[in-house]
């Protein structure tokens, strides 16, 4: 299993304002995923970061907007820029298991409010 | 129509209930079947694996996926107010190590 940690744990932010989550894995893992939870909306893939090469954004998410970093095996980080309400989501960093087995572990999210 | 359909809930159910728990998904290339539980604030965590049409049983819980009929379902016996949380389902095609999450079921046991 891995250790995920993130933070914030959540914030309140203002419109136009960019927030950076920070993802701390307590092993090396190869790639490591972002994910949007709205509310009653099912969880949605932003990107997959691999280290040393630029993230993988899903259909309906940009780069500009949502910037990611890679630095090392163990962290990673996600901008959410130039916010608005409709970025008002819980935001979720996640890591597969050894082999793939379909699991997936997560940290307790950020869960972000702009106003 | 979404890939895959979850009823949201929320379920309320007494201690000690049955709980049938459903998704229905529209791709039959989906080839691995996931049950995640949610407890409020807190991430997802895997609780059932199947690939196989069929039954898995592991302690109070049972997955169970139709393949013919494009519908898997996880039950939980003498349902606990631990148990209440928003339970996900999640499946993946061969080969992906991205899965399709359903909406999530709020389940409520009350004492």
């Amino acid at each position: 299993s891995a250790v995920i940690s993130q933070k914030p744990s959540r914030d309140i932010c203002q419109r136009g304002t960019s927030l950076t989550i920070q993802c701390q894995v307590d092993s090396q893992v190869t790639m490591m995923f972002w994910y949007r939870q709205q509310p009653g909306q099912s969880l949605t893939l932003i990107a997959t970061a691999n280290q040393g090469s630029e993230a993988t954004y899903e259909s309906g998410f940009v780069i500009d907007k949502f910037p990611i970093s890679r630095p090392n095996l163990t962290f990673s980080t996600l901008t959410v820029s130039n916010m608005s309400p409709e970025d008002s989501s819980i935001y979720l960093c996640s890591v597969g298991g050894q082999g793939w087995t379909g699991e997936l572990f997560f940290g307790e999210g950020s869960r972000l409010t702009v106003l | 129509q979404k890939e895959v359909e979850q009823d949201p809930g929320p379920l309320s159910v007494p201690e000690g209930a049955i709980v049938s728990l459903n998704c229905t998904y529209s791709n039959s290339a989906f080839q691995y079947f996931m049950w995640y539980r949610q407890y409020s604030r807190k991430g997802p965590e895997l609780l059932m694996y199947t690939y196989s049409s069929g039954n898995k049983e592991d302690g109070r819980f049972t997955a169970q996926v139709d393949k013919s009929s494009k519908y898997i379902s996880l039950f939980i016996r003498d349902s606990q107010p631990s148990d209440s949380a928003t339970y996900l389902c999640a499946m993946t095609l061969g080969g992906s190590y991205i899965p399709t999450f359903g909406r999530g079921t709020s389940l409520i046991v009350h004492p």
